[in-house]
This record gives structure tokens, C-alpha cells and sequence, in this order.
């Protein structure tokens, strides 16, 4: 089953551009994050935003979360080309020791 | 951070064999995995849950005859897809959560590439 759903689906963007995603979710949770994969490749974690933060930054990322909307929404600030990658946001349920379950993913491109 | 390891990386095998994936918690102990699948350009989809010492549990539409889960150890699951097809073809990717704290964290494993000629 998948809880996310991002858009767009696809991104495509010049290096130094900004570049935002966005993940609605359908249930309570614990926590959002957000993963990176490169094509072909396993997850890389970025960043976990926790169900009473309302934003997060970790160098160029930024994170948001609207638990009244069920929403959140990753920043990329100065894109470079390798940012090229899925990213796909993930929730766990308010259940310890639940599954995370992934969104669409939002395939970006980021030429130079 | 912790370390998830799947063994092996890619695998190539012959329509109707059964292939066997390793998912191996190395610096912790486990007692609940999951198995993720992953079709060319899709997310990821839970499959099961695999709970040290107990059944799998699996999701909706996946058949568990097909996809034995073993969980024997609590740094050790596997995955063994049964009679594949090409159609079985995908990317398996395994979690270990490690409990502690308070607070589970999931650590995923680099995936396995299945292909099925």
C-alpha cells in the first residue's frame, strides 16, 4: 500500500535553481522522512521530521510539515546536477515498529 | 549508524528457479524486518513484515508461498522468491529497525537486483 502521493512526478531544473516537492499522506503519523535514490541504487535518508515539528533544515534541504492538511514539502535550495535523483517522501503509522510507507517519488533532473 | 547488509547485490537466474535474498542486521539486533519490492521507475512497495521467531506477515496481494520469509536470528532474514518469473523481476530492498531509546529508527539495506530471463 502506499500512503504518499508527491508532485510533481517529475522536475526538471537548471543548476543554482531551487527546487520544491511535495508529499500529501492519507493517516496519522509518527514521523515523515525523506529519501534520495539514485537511479538504480538503495535509499539514502535525508532527513526525518518529527508529527509536532512544523519545519526542519539540514544544509541545503528544508523540510516542512502540515499535519492538518497531511502534507509536507522538501526544499532543495542551489541545485547542483548531483541532486539528479528520486526523491520520495515516507511515513510510519503512530504504531511503534510499523513499515514506513513511500510516496510516488518525484523524479528530479537538474542540468548544469 | 547502523549497518544493513543484502546479499546478493544483483542476481541473474533462469525462469522457475527459486533465488534466496539475505538481509543482515551487522552492528544490531533485529527482531522486526520488512521486505520492500521495487518495479523500474515505481516506489516502493511493502511486501512483508518479518518478525524474529514468528510468521511473516504479508501485504495484500502478495502470495507467501511465492515469497518465503524466514526470520531465524534477530540479525537475519531472508527472502526466497519461489519458481520465479520474469515478471518477479525487481529491486528487493530489506529494513532492520533498531529499537532504542524510545524510538525505532529504520536502517535500509543497499537492495538486490533480481532479474529473471
Amino acid at each position: 500500500s502506499q500512503q504518499g502521493e508527491e508532485d510533481p512526478q517529475a522536475l526538471s531544473i537548471q543548476e543554482g535553481e531551487n527546487a520544491t516537492m511535495n508529499c500529501s499522506y492519507k493517516t496519522s503519523i509518527n514521523n515523515l522522512q525523506w529519501y534520495r535514490q539514485n537511479s538504480g541504487r538503495g535509499l539514502v535518508h535525508l532527513i526525518l521530521i518529527r508529527s509536532n515539528e512544523r519545519e526542519k533544515h539540514s544544509g541545503r534541504l528544508r523540510v516542512t510539515l502540515d499535519t492538518s492538511k497531511k502534507s509536507s514539502s522538501l526544499l532543495i535550495t542551489a541545485s547542483r546536477a548531483a541532486d539528479t535523483a528520486s526523491y520520495f517522501c515516507a511515513t510510519d503509522a503512530k504504531q511503534a515498529g510499523t513499515a514506513l510507507i513511500f510516496g510516488k517519488g518525484t523524479t528530479l533532473s537538474v542540468s548544469s | 549508524g547502523a549497518v544493513v547488509s543484502q546479499h546478493p547485490s544483483r542476481v541473474i537466474c533462469k525462469s522457475g528457479t527459486s533465488v534466496k535474498i539475505e538481509c543482515r542486521s551487522l552492528d544490531f539486533q533485529a527482531t522486526t524486518m520488512f521486505w520492500y519490492r521495487q518495479f523500474p521507475k515505481q516506489s516502493l512497495m511493502l511486501m512483508a513484515t518479518s518478525n524474529e521467531g514468528s510468521k511473516a506477515t504479508y501485504e495484500q496481494g502478495v502470495e507467501k508461498d511465492k515469497f518465503l520469509i524466514n526470520h531465524a536470528s534477530l540479525t537475519l532474514s531472508t527472502l526466497t522468491v519461489t519458481s520465479a518469473h520474469p515478471e518477479d523481476s525487481s529491486f528487493y530492498i530489506c529494513s532492520a529497525i533498531l529499537s532504542g531509546g524510545g524510538t525505532d529508527t529504520q536502517y535500509f539495506g543497499p537492495g538486490t537486483r533480481l532479474t529473471v530471463l
